[in-house]
């Protein structure tokens, strides 16, 4: 079935710094890949996506690159905030009819200043 | 509404309770899905239907779980006799194929965080 490897955390970045959170992925056909992030106590929210290989989703000053080659969807950001701290999950959803997410288990992200 | 409501947005219950948690999709949206997330984990799927067909629930952990779309809008996720491993927050999903894009717009609840004590 559908799989979703991402790096571990918590990752801890001064303001400032770059960020990369790995992120792979197991899955037959041509699925669409997603960032979700969770704020402190509040809900997910879609990030940035990315629908077929190559495509670069993007938002907020984070990108990630859809490679099919690799399996992979790294999410980078050149320059974090502290408002950046929270939990960003990977995901994909499977291509045809039937859309169920299958998620990361999230990467803590926390920026001191 | 503009989004996906859930209710209630939190749940204390005494273990051996059963709970009922709302779920209004986005108005028109055909595919509605049902996650849970524990603590520290990403959202795990439990159950899909599409209008009031439940066409999978093959991720609902125990047939303490129940879940219904009766009108193929509102749906109810039942939890019988509660036990502690059901604490969770619980996530409601709509979906509906956007012709304009050609892609599938995808809305999450805010979720009903349920606690069993």
């Amino acid at each position: 079935g559908d799989s979703v490897t991402q790096m571990e955390g918590p990752v801890t970045l001064s303001e400032e710094a770059f960020l990369t959170i790995n992120c792979t992925y197991t899955a037959t056909g041509y699925p669409s890949l997603f960032w979700y992030v969770q704020y402190p106590g509040e809900g997910l929210q879609l990030l940035l996506k990315a629908t077929k290989a190559d495509d670069k989703g993007s938002n907020k000053g984070f990108e990630a690159t859809y490679r099919k080659e690799t399996t992979s969807f790294h999410l980078e950001k050149g320059s974090v905030q502290v408002s950046d701290s929270a939990v960003y999950f990977c995901a994909l959803r499977g291509s045809g009819g039937y859309q169920k997410v299958t998620f990361g288990t999230g990467t803590k992200l926390q920026v001191i200043p | 509404g503009a989004g996906v409501s859930q209710s209630p947005r939190y749940k204390v219950a005494k273990r051996g309770q059963d709970v009922a948690l709302r779920c209004d999709p986005i108005s028109g949206h055909v595919s509605l899905f049902w996650y849970q997330q524990a603590l520290g984990q990403g959202p795990e799927f439990l159950t899909y239907f599409q209008n009031e067909a439940q066409l999978d629930k093959s991720g609902l952990p125990s047939d303490r779980f129940f879940a219904e779309r009766p009108e193929g809008s509102v749906s109810t996720l039942k939890i019988q006799r509660t036990q502690q491993e059901d604490s969770a927050v619980y996530l409601c999903a709509s979906s509906s194929y956007n012709q304009r894009t050609s892609n599938y717009g995808y809305t999450f609840g805010s979720g009903t965080r349920l606690t069993v004590v």
